[in-house]
């Protein structure tokens, strides 16, 4: 399949390690912030999200942590596996009259066996 | 359950030429919103429609249209076509015009 992004950062890692990933927003007014995965080849698929009034949000082997003070959004991935390899997105939801997502630059997570 | 379905996948067009995007929502889902994503980079806003109402539109030029039809689904389309336009474009529903937003996986527009 083809690369979903080409110069992205990108972070590798070994299996079984835990991976961060991070993220810097633009918009203090955004009250809902999303991280997705894209494979190559598919559509961004959903992995957590977390409102603008919570700090810490967990699901299954991820969490993602807010920082409104200094905008900030990471993405905790415990356990990476092989299949976890993909370009991360985060998005915030701004709300101007009617709702948008912008997405940040992308990171590129390599996990080697 | 069908997720988001986009036609067609690939496609390759002239510039100059005209090009017609087709999303279906998952049942149920009345609002879709269109994001080009260029390679290398995220996802950008097009439009958002609710409701077969347009509620909102991205930084894009007028050639650049869409409409929902009364059973949700949608086009996007694009006139008089640039190299540039050449892009990922995704379909994204959700069940009301706030968050929840499932993508689909895309159509890949090749402007030769």
């Amino acid at each position: 399949g083809e690369s979903v992004g080409l110069h992205l950062p990108t972070l590798s890692v070994q299996e079984g390690d835990n991976s961060i990933i991070n993220c810097a927003y633009s918009n203090s007014a955004s009250d809902y912030f999303i991280w997705y995965k894209q494979e190559s080849g598919k559509g961004p698929q959903f992995i957590i999200d977390i409102r603008s009034n919570m700090d810490k949000r967990q699901g299954q082997r991820v969490t993602v942590l807010l920082n409104k003070t200094v905008k900030h959004l990471s993405l905790q991935i415990a356990a990476t596996q092989p299949g976890d390899s993909a370009v991360y997105f985060c998005a915030e939801n701004i709300n101007t009259g009617f709702q948008k997502l912008v997405f940040g630059t992308g990171t590129r997570l390599l996990v080697s066996p | 359950d069908a997720g988001v379905t986009q036609s067609p996948t690939h496609l390759i067009k002239t510039r100059g030429q005209h090009v017609t995007l087709r999303c279906s929502p998952i049942s149920g889902h009345k609002s879709v919103s269109w994001y080009q994503q260029v390679l290398g980079q995220g996802p950008q806003f097009i439009f958002q429609y609710y409701e077969k109402e347009e509620r909102g539109r991205g930084n894009f030029p007028d050639r650049f249209s869409a409409r929902q039809f009364p059973n949700y689904s949608s086009e996007l389309n694009v006139n008089a076509l640039l190299l540039g336009d050449s892009a990922l474009y995704l379909c994204a529903s959700s069940l009301t015009e706030h968050y929840g937003y499932t993508f689909g996986s895309g159509t890949r527009l090749t402007v030769v």
